[in-house]
C-alpha cells in the first residue's frame, strides 16, 4: 500500500530557531502534498497545500514567512518552522495525493511532535 | 467554508456494545466522506470511504452511512473491542479534507 513518512518523528528545539519536517512518499508520486497541524485534543486544520515545482498556497491565517514549504520533487516535501515559539509547539502531519489521483486518494504521514521549549 | 461537527467529543462503553458515532457537515456540496482513525501521537488509518454518489460502505464490524440531505454521517461499530479504543475522525472532501472534531471512545474490557 501506499506509504508516507516524516522525519523527525519528533523534536525539541529552543525559541528562536528554525526545524525542518520532510514529508515523503515512499512508493508513489505525489504531485500534491499537504500540511495539517493539530493541537492537543483538537482536530487536523489544514496549513498548506504545496504543489511540486509551485509555491505552496496558505490557509487564511497561516504565516507563510514563518511555515516555509517546499515541495521539491514528485516524492518529497518540507516544512520549516522559521523562529520557532513555544506557541508553535504542536503535531504535525502531512499527507500526498498519489499523481493523478482524486482528493480522497490521500495518505497520511505518521506525525512529527515538535516541541519549543 | 464547510465546518463539520462531531458528537459526542468523548465516548466510553463495556466492550461488547454496539455503538454509533456521529459526524454532522454545514454544507451538502460534498464529493467524498471518509472516515479514519487516529491513535495517540499517531497518524490517521483511513477506515471506510464512501463516494458521493454511495450512502454506505461496511468493512468488517464497520459500517458507515452518508446522508447528504440531512448533512449528516454515522459510524456504526459492532460488538466493540478495546483495541477500537482511539479517537474517531470524519472528514469531507470538497477538493480538500475538511476534518470533525473527532470522537475519542474507551472501550471497557
Amino acid at each position: 500500500g501506499a506509504v508516507v513518512s516524516q522525519h523527525p518523528s519528533w523534536v525539541i528545539c529552543k525559541s528562536g530557531t528554525s526545524v525542518k519536517i520532510e514529508c515523503r512518499s515512499l512508493d508513489f508520486q505525489a504531485t500534491t502534498m499537504f500540511w495539517y497541524r493539530q493541537f492537543p485534543k483538537q482536530s487536523l486544520m489544514l496549513m498548506a497545500t504545496s504543489n511540486e515545482g509551485s509555491k505552496a498556497t496558505y490557509e487564511q491565517g497561516v504565516e507563510k514567512d514563518k511555515f516555509l514549504i517546499n515541495h521539491a520533487s514528485l516524492t518529497l516535501s518540507t516544512l520549516t518552522v522559521t523562529s520557532a515559539h513555544p506557541e508553535d509547539s504542536s503535531f504535525y502531519i502531512c499527507s500526498a495525493r498519489i499523481r493523478g489521483g482524486s482528493t480522497y486518494e490521500q495518505y497520511f504521514g505518521p506525525g512529527t511532535r515538535l516541541t519549543v521549549t | 467554508k464547510q465546518e463539520v461537527t462531531q458528537i459526542p467529543a468523548a465516548l466510553s462503553v463495556p466492550e461488547g456494545e454496539n455503538l454509533v458515532l456521529n459526524c454532522s457537515f454545514t454544507d451538502s456540496a460534498i464529493y467524498n466522506l471518509q472516515w479514519f482513525r487516529q491513535d495517540p501521537g499517531k497518524g490517521l488509518t483511513s477506515l471506510l470511504l464512501i463516494q458521493s454518489s454511495q450512502r454506505e460502505q461496511t468493512s468488517g464490524r464497520l459500517n458507515a452511512s452518508l446522508d447528504k440531505s440531512s448533512g449528516r454521517s454515522t459510524l456504526y461499530i459492532a460488538a466493540s473491542q478495546p483495541g477500537d479504543s482511539a479517537t474517531y475522525l470524519c472528514a469531507f472532501d470538497q477538493n480538500q479534507f475538511y476534518f470533525g472534531t473527532g470522537t475519542s471512545l474507551t472501550v471497557i474490557p
